[in-house]
């Protein structure tokens, strides 16, 4: 089955970096675009960043660009993000997810199908 | 970027109950929309994509429908194992949003 195990979470004093990891496996990692979602304690889900299944596009949201980097290694299933300069407001559970193409109606739509189960980053003095 | 706007933030209800969560968006997005049930200390889990079609192995209670900027999400009778926060998410651009979510408590 399709599972996504995230690692790398932990304390960090702000202006520091972190790297998260996630590990895919019970699936093809490379044909598939892969998320980092946070969700601050107590609040929302927020989208941080995609990385296309090859690697050759990503995007990020404007809060974390110039100091998130995502990457990937497809040839060991594994998801990266790094993350430098962290802020107070960085401290989130970070959760990595599969994109997953459907098709309906004729038009691909797509979601997010499967989810890890989060690393807790803190940011704090 | 497109906005989310859930309504309403908290609801109450009892077991039994049909309810009703709707989600706004600040521009149209076809049916690129998903909904997403989650509980405390866990990671979200998918309900329906495409506004109006159910995830495999969700219970067919559960549905949604809508297009362009307003969606619904309907429980037709809500089970104790539904006492959750839904979040609505826009998958037409990016950022790929989410609503501010709607936590559902038993009343």
């Amino acid at each position: 089955q399709v599972q996504l195990v995230e690692s790398g979470g932990g304390v960090v004093q702000p202006g520091r970096s972190l790297r998260l990891s996630c590990a895919a496996s019970g699936f093809t990692f490379s044909s598939y675009a892969i998320h980092w979602v946070r969700q601050a304690p107590g609040k929302g889900l927020e989208w941080v960043a995609v990385i296309s299944y090859d690697g050759s596009n990503k995007f990020y949201v404007d809060s974390v660009k110039g100091r998130f980097t995502i990457s990937r290694d497809n040839s060991e299933n594994t998801l990266y993000l790094q993350m430098n300069s962290l802020r107070a407001e960085d401290t989130a559970v970070y959760y990595c997810a599969r994109e997953y193409g459907f098709m309906v109606r004729g038009v691909i739509s797509y979601t997010f199908d499967s989810w890890g189960q989060g690393t807790l980053v803190t940011v704090s003095t | 970027d497109i906005q989310l706007t859930q309504s309403p933030s908290f609801l109450s209800a009892s077991v039994a109950d049909r309810v009703t969560i709707t989600c706004r968006a600040s521009q149209g997005i076809s049916s690129y929309l998903a909904w997403y049930q989650q509980k405390p200390g866990k990671a979200p889990k998918l309900l329906i994509y495409a506004a109006s079609t159910l995830q495999s192995g969700v219970p067919s209670r559960f549905s949604g429908s809508g297009s362009g900027t307003e969606f619904t999400l309907t429980i037709s009778s809500l089970q104790p194992e539904d006492f959750a926060t839904y979040y609505c998410q826009q998958l037409n651009s990016y950022p790929r949003t989410f609503g501010q979510g709607t936590k559902v408590e038993i009343k």
